[in-house]
């Protein structure tokens, strides 16, 4: 069964500075997707980055960048200059070709003023 | 932009009794999803559904639990004599391709007294 693992329950970064969010993932497939999902307190989930395993370019999304390392199971996620707004639980997520997605236990981010 | 509505927003049931949760998934999407997530875990799959029928579950939808599309825009989860475990925040998602991020609802708070 995959499996996703982020080790960071809780991060904190400065606004404007730069912060890394781990995950790493297990999985026997070779085709895959990952996600990158925020959960602000308003409970919705929001996309916010995705990864076609296939690829090796790392996705990126303006302050959103992740970095894919297909051998190493591993997809972090940069927010750089953070903004207040940035604040939320983050969920790696990952989704085999049959279609089921398994998601992180979250990374609870705090933006410092 | 079109979005997954569900309803209702927030759902009290007493233990035992049954409970139906609605979500709309957008017009043209053709696969949907359930997912729980339990106040301070990580958000958990439930089932797939294309076709009209379950094209994946996970070992917590058990017989307890039942989805349907009575229509050709609504998509039910159907609890039936529920548990105060079952209290959790639910979320319905869907997706066009299976290749394509899962768009999700802002999920319906179903509360078990």
């Amino acid at each position: 069964a995959q499996t996703v693992t982020q080790s960071q329950p809780e991060m904190s970064v400065q606004e404007a500075e730069t912060v890394t969010l781990s995950c790493t993932y297990d999985t026997s497939e070779s085709d895959y997707y990952l996600f990158w999902y925020k959960q602000p307190p308003s409970r919705q989930m929001i996309l916010v980055i995705r990864q076609e395993a296939y690829k090796q370019q790392n996705a990126t999304e303006n302050r959103f960048s992740v970095n894919f390392q297909k051998a190493a199971k591993s997809f972090s996620l940069k927010i750089s200059d953070s903004q207040l707004g940035d604040a939320a639980m983050y969920f790696c997520a990952y989704r085999s070709n049959n279609n089921d997605m398994r998601f992180g236990a979250g990374t609870r981010l705090t933006v410092k003023p | 932009e079109p979005e997954v509505t569900q309803t209702p927003s927030h759902q009290v049931t007493q233990m035992g009794q049954e409970v139906i949760l609605r979500c709309v998934p957008i017009s043209n999407h053709l696969y949907f999803y359930w997912y729980r997530q339990i106040l301070g875990q990580k958000v958990e799959f439930l089932v797939s559904f294309y076709n009209n029928e379950i094209s994946e579950k996970s070992e917590i939808f058990d017989d307890q639990f039942s989805v349907e599309r009575p229509d050709g825009s609504n998509f039910t989860l159907k609890i039936r004599s529920t548990k105060l475990e079952d209290s959790a925040m639910y979320f319905c998602a869907s997706t066009r391709q299976t290749n394509q991020p899962q768009h999700f609802g802002d999920g319906t708070r179903l509360s078990i007294l």
